[in-house]
């Protein structure tokens, strides 16, 4: 069966500092990946969408930026963070054929203080 | 007008309640409808997936899209405390393997 895993579960990072969170998946191959960012009561935001590795669509002009080095590797990056920046961050994964079904790691926290 | 429209919440039962949780859509391309639950500081999990029109019941859980109407639903029997959570809506279709989310609705079963 597949999982995906995200890391870390918890982030607290002051103004400035970079950001680097990682998601990968087991038991599938070649998958599309997700980075979604959560807001209180705002619904989820599609960050970055990659059908394969080095491939990344972005969705939102901001100060991230997302990569693919391996098959089921997906980073979400920063180089200097901002107050909003702040969220609940969510990688997914899908088929590359087939249904549109997605589904989602278990998240990660950020806050930026 | 937002693609997919979902009333926010707080929605609050006392246990044992039918609940019906509810998206409308825009987009007429849309034939692939899902619903996710979400407690709270986790990742969605995937609940229900249907494809076009029509009912499909999983042991509590019925979801039912109109296409005519633009209209999805979840239904929950029997509601259980466990349930407590955010249901996010799906759909995608029209040439894009994108799902387009709705915001959420907050569940609250009370004992």
């Amino acid at each position: 069966s597949q999982t995906i895993h995200q890391w870390p579960a918890t982030l607290v990072q002051p103004v400035g500092s970079p950001l680097s969170l990682e998601c990968t998946v087991e038991g599938t191959s070649n998958p599309n990946l997700y980075w979604y960012r959560q807001a209180a009561g705002r619904g989820l935001q599609l960050l970055f969408y990659s059908v394969g590795i080095g491939q990344i669509s972005s969705e939102v002009p901001q100060n991230l930026s997302a990569s693919r080095p391996q098959d089921r590797q997906f980073i979400l990056s920063s180089k200097k963070l901002l107050l909003s920046d702040s969220g609940f961050y969510l990688c997914a994964w899908s088929e590359t054929s087939g249904s549109d079904t997605q589904y989602f790691g278990p998240g990660t926290r950020l806050t930026v203080l | 007008q937002k693609e997919v429209e979902q009333d926010p919440g707080p929605l609050s039962v006392p246990e044992g309640a039918i609940v019906s949780l509810n998206c409308t859509y825009s987009n007429s391309a849309f034939q692939y409808f899902m619903w996710y639950r979400q407690y709270s500081r986790k990742g969605p999990e995937l609940l229900m997936y249907t494809y076009s029109s029509g009912n499909k019941e999983d042991g509590r859980f019925t979801a039912q899209v109109d296409k005519s109407s633009k209209y999805i639903s979840l239904f929950i029997r029997d509601s259980q405390p466990s349930d407590s959570a955010t249901y996010l809506c799906a759909m995608s279709g029209g040439g894009s393997y994108i799902p387009t989310f709705g915001r959420g609705t907050s569940l609250i079963v009370h004992p």
